[in-house]
């Protein structure tokens, strides 16, 4: 109930080519849906986030879409560069105030090949 | 930019040792957390902390760890006797105005129990 899926595991793009990343939840209390994005030896770093009373949220090239019924969202990276080359994971939260603890998906490996 | 910093940023410990993980929030935040990443895997919660006392969890976080702010600017993560599990890489977050979204993570003590 707690869990958040995310797929593919790793993925290998082309430079200019769009990256997809999906997850899905079960839990209907999450209210909260960021990504974060993270480089070796570095924390996570928030990139974008979306709560569910929109079904898309874009922020230059990254873009969330969600979908409420399915209990899915996904993260699409458009014109992906090397520089995108990180780990990627979804999570949810119940609320998006302070002090909310964030269940995190297992992550994505992006490789984005010049 | 403000930024969670976070001390050792290795650290190689002696199983059955004690070891203290030192974290500086960003300053005017008031919520504090701890999760930990085993290598290759997700990102996991393990406690947070407000107003001077936990205020959340996980299964993770039993008698072997203890939080403390000690003073007003380090928040501290203690190990008790340390097994070889307890390897991971361990990240202090803090959340507080000005974060919309969610928190700001360190990056990382990569704690190493031999």
């Amino acid at each position: 109930q707690q869990q958040v899926k995310q797929s593919p595991q790793s993925l290998i793009v082309q430079k200019g080519g769009i990256s997809i990343i999906n997850c899905a939840y079960e839990n209907t209390a999450f209210d909260y849906f960021p990504w974060y994005q993270q480089f070796p030896g570095k924390g996570p770093a928030l990139l974008i986030a979306i709560r569910p009373d929109v079904s898309e949220k874009k922020e230059g090239r990254f873009t969330i879409s969600f979908n409420k019924s399915a209990k899915q969202f996904s993260l699409h990276i458009m014109d992906s560069q090397p520089g995108d080359s990180a780990t990627y994971f979804c999570a949810a939260s119940i609320g998006d105030n302070y002090g909310q603890n964030f269940v995190f998906g297992p992550g994505t490996r992006l490789s984005v090949l010049p | 930019e403000p930024e969670v910093t976070q001390t050792p940023s290795h650290q190689v410990t002696q199983m059955g040792q004690e070891v203290i993980l030192r974290c500086v929030p960003i300053s005017n935040h008031l919520y504090f957390y701890w999760y930990r990443q085993i290598l290759g895997q997700k990102v996991e919660f393990l406690v947070s902390f407000y107003n001077n006392e936990i205020s959340e969890k996980s299964e993770i976080f039993d008698d072997q760890f203890s939080v403390e702010r000690p003073d007003g600017s380090n928040f501290t993560l203690k190990i008790r006797s340390t097994k070889l599990e307890d390897s991971a890489m361990y990240f202090c977050a803090s959340w507080g105005p000005g974060d919309n979204y969610g928190y700001t993570f360190g990056s990382g003590t990569r704690l190493t129990v031999v």
